[in-house]
């Protein structure tokens, strides 16, 4: 257990919906990051969060949005869901940003099916 | 642009070594990390490498060479809960946390 949780465990949806997931991470940790693992895409960074702000961001699709809040948990906003958004969504945590050895722990993901 | 080049699958004896390399090529460096995955969980933390060199840690070592763009992943006394995806993952700089992912390796340990 990382002491990273993620909800829901598994979310299905349809086509055009919004989903929220949310993040807590681990007790101390400032930094939050968002991940999508499809099958053929691999695990690919989304968005990176560091004590409320955004930090660093990947290839976000305009539909997807995210914040950290100030009780540190964050939530990634998916809307006008498509077939190909389903996969595996995992969030992340660090102490710091991009410190020496920033090891990130990583939660049990969400698994979006969308239909 | 961001590559990192891993092995697709490999496959490897029980209490045997086995070697996993990844090659990357990335625009500017700021330390490699190596990730285990099992199917359908979540990645977990094996090694971090910033300098050249070795890095130990128990049955598991990773090393790295800054100037071939050139990691591997050294697995001793191979176990049958060693079957996994393994990851490679490069953080570059000015770029927070933020780490580009290879498409892992798939381990397979047999008796």
């Amino acid at each position: 257990d990382s002491g990273v949780t993620q909800t829901p465990k598994h979310l299905i949806t349809a086509t055009g919906q919004r989903v929220t997931l949310r993040c807590s991470p681990r007790s101390g940790d400032l930094s939050v990051y968002w991940y999508q693992q499809s099958l053929d895409q691999g695990l690919q960074f989304l968005i990176q969060y560091y004590n409320g702000e955004e930090r660093a961001k990947g290839n976000i699709l305009e539909r997807f949005s995210a914040q950290q809040f100030p009780d540190l948990h964050s939530e990634l906003n998916l809307s006008s869901l498509e077939l190909g958004d389903s996969a595996l969504y995992f969030c992340a945590s660090s102490l710091t940003s991009a410190g020496m050895n920033n090891e990130q722990f990583f939660g049990p993901g969400t698994r979006l099916t969308v239909l | 642009g961001q590559n990192i080049d891993q092995p697709t699958e490999m496959t490897a004896t029980e209490g045997a070594i086995v070697q996993i390399n990844c090659t990357y090529q990335t625009s500017g460096f700021n330390g490699l990390f190596w990730y285990q995955q099992h199917a359908g969980e979540a990645p977990t933390f094996l090694s971090y490498n910033v300098l050249d060199g070795l890095e130990e840690k128990g049955r598991f070592s990773s090393f790295l060479s800054r100037s071939k763009g050139y990691s591997y992943l050294l697995l001793k006394e191979l176990q049958m809960k060693d079957s996994a995806s393994y990851l490679c993952a490069v953080r570059g700089p000015n770029q927070g946390g933020k780490l580009i992912f290879g498409q892992g390796t798939e381990l397979s340990v047999k008796p």
